[in-house]
């Protein structure tokens, strides 16, 4: 069976400051990865997707994101923090057509 | 817009109502999802339609039924309802079948408390 675990279930950072999201998944086979947002009082955006392309990731908004096989991680990460960033961040894993939710990650960012 | 329409936004309702919740997609894709979230808890699964065939029922209570008419098309009824069932309730829509490791679209969600 496969799972997902977001290290952090709140970061805070700056305005302008780099973000970091942690996440890491268990997977037996080849897995497809996705990072999603929730605003408040919305439904979950993707912010972008793997699967088995490029390693490194770049989605929507700035984000990027890299799969690293040998760590099994797949990390969030936006260079400079924006207000409008505040959100839950989601990490998830799909794999033989089951698809895992991490416990996600709240954001908030300081002026 | 979402290519995915939830309605209502907001639903309050008694143990003993019966209401529904609608979703509707746009997106043309064929499966079609109910996911439950919940404060402080990971996003549960419900149910799951491909090709308007129910192919996943993930041990949810009677009290909850599932619909779907078409492709587009996804309501659950709700009836005798109990207060820890007060949630977010969020419709996605995929395309090629359920899951496949093809992304989720998802609704705003339906914001439910019974009292």
């Amino acid at each position: 069976a496969q799972s997902v675990t977001q290290l952090d279930s709140h970061v805070s950072v700056s305005e302008g400051t780099p973000v970091l999201l942690r996440c890491n998944y268990s997977s037996s086979y080849s897995p497809s990865l996705f990072w999603y947002v929730q605003h408040p009082n919305k439904g979950l955006q993707l912010l972008l997707k793997y699967t088995s392309a490029a390693t490194l990731v770049k989605g929507i908004n700035g984000f990027e994101a890299e799969f690293k096989k040998s760590e099994t991680s797949f990390h969030l990460t936006k260079p400079s923090a924006h207000m409008s960033d505040a959100a839950e961040y989601f990490c998830v894993v799909s794999d033989m057509g089951d698809m895992r939710f991490g416990a996600g990650t709240r954001l908030t960012v300081k002026p | 817009e979402t290519g995915v329409t939830q309605t209502p936004r907001h639903l309050v309702m008694g143990m003993t109502n019966k209401k529904s919740l609608k979703c509707e997609q746009h997106l043309g894709h064929n499966a079609m999802y109910w996911y439950k979230q919940s404060a402080k808890k990971p996003l549960e699964l419900m149910f799951v339609y491909n090709f308007k065939e129910q192919t996943e029922n993930n041990s949810v209570p009677s009290r909850f039924s599932p619909e779907c008419p078409n492709s587009s098309h996804l309501f659950l009824h709700l009836h005798t309802l109990q207060p820890e069932d007060s949630a977010l309730y969020l419709c996605a829509s995929s395309q090629v079948g359920a899951f496949a490791n093809s992304p989720l679209h998802f609704g705003n969600g339906t914001r439910l408390t019974v009292t």
